[in-house]
């Protein structure tokens, strides 16, 4: 079956300190992966997107992601956090070009 | 360009009920898709659509029907609501995938919260 996985309901990180956010998929084929931020009352905004080839994929607001074959994880990392990254995160899987799957979400807390 | 936008914000239904939640695109894409959130369960699937005309089942779509008889709006449909189906909407578009980009990310809407007693 395929899937996404997000190991941790929450993370919890210092102001300045790095962070990371954890997703895992389980696809058949090439995958096509996403990471994406919420931030409450709101939809789901785009943050970045794997390609074929590039194992560290930057995207907005100063996030990476970190994609990793023999691991099949796909975490998504910042250097330094801010307390305004503090939002719903969300790993996503596009499977047969008209379907996605998202994992169930990572609550990121950075305090000041 | 206002991008997604979902009508309504929020309602609140008696059981039994039923009512028809409204999303728009204004930026030409193909595909549509309408989700449910629930908490820790992420977003799942009820109905997307490839093209004006054409819908399909995703993986919660019992209880909702939809449809899109113009490309660039995608209705969801609820004959008969039941407390099971109190959750957030959401709305989302994407290109269709080409040869020289086959990885197009979704365009979300911000949601229709819908509470049914």
């Amino acid at each position: 079956a395929q899937s996404v996985a997000q190991p941790e309901d929450q993370v919890n990180v210092a102001e300045g300190n790095p962070l990371t956010v954890k997703c895992t998929y389980s696809v058949s084929g090439n995958p096509y992966l996403f990471w994406y931020v919420q931030y409450p009352n709101r939809g789901l905004q785009f943050l970045l997107k794997y390609i074929t080839g590039d194992n560290l994929v930057k995207g907005s607001y100063g996030f990476e992601a970190e994609f990793n074959k023999s691991q099949t994880s796909f975490h998504l990392k910042k250097p330094s956090a801010l307390v305004s990254d503090s939002a719903l995160y969300f790993c996503a899987v596009r499977i047969n070009f008209n379907k996605f799957y998202f994992g169930s979400g990572t609550k990121l807390n950075v305090k000041p | 360009n206002a991008g997604v936008t979902q009508t309504p914000k929020f309602r609140v239904l008696k059981t039994g009920q039923s009512m028809t939640l409204l999303c728009a695109q204004d930026m030409n894409h193909e595909y549509m898709y309408w989700y449910r959130q629930d908490p820790g369960m992420g977003l799942r699937l009820i109905h997307y659509s490839v093209g004006e005309g054409t819908t399909a089942k995703g993986e919660v779509p019992d209880g909702y029907n939809v449809s899109r008889l113009k490309k660039q709006n995608f209705l969801l449909g609820l004959e008969s609501a039941a407390p099971s189906q109190t959750s957030v909407y959401f709305c989302a578009s994407s290109y269709l995938p080409d040869r020289g980009n086959s990885n197009q990310p979704q365009h979300f809407g911000d949601g229709t919260r819908l509470s049914i007693l």
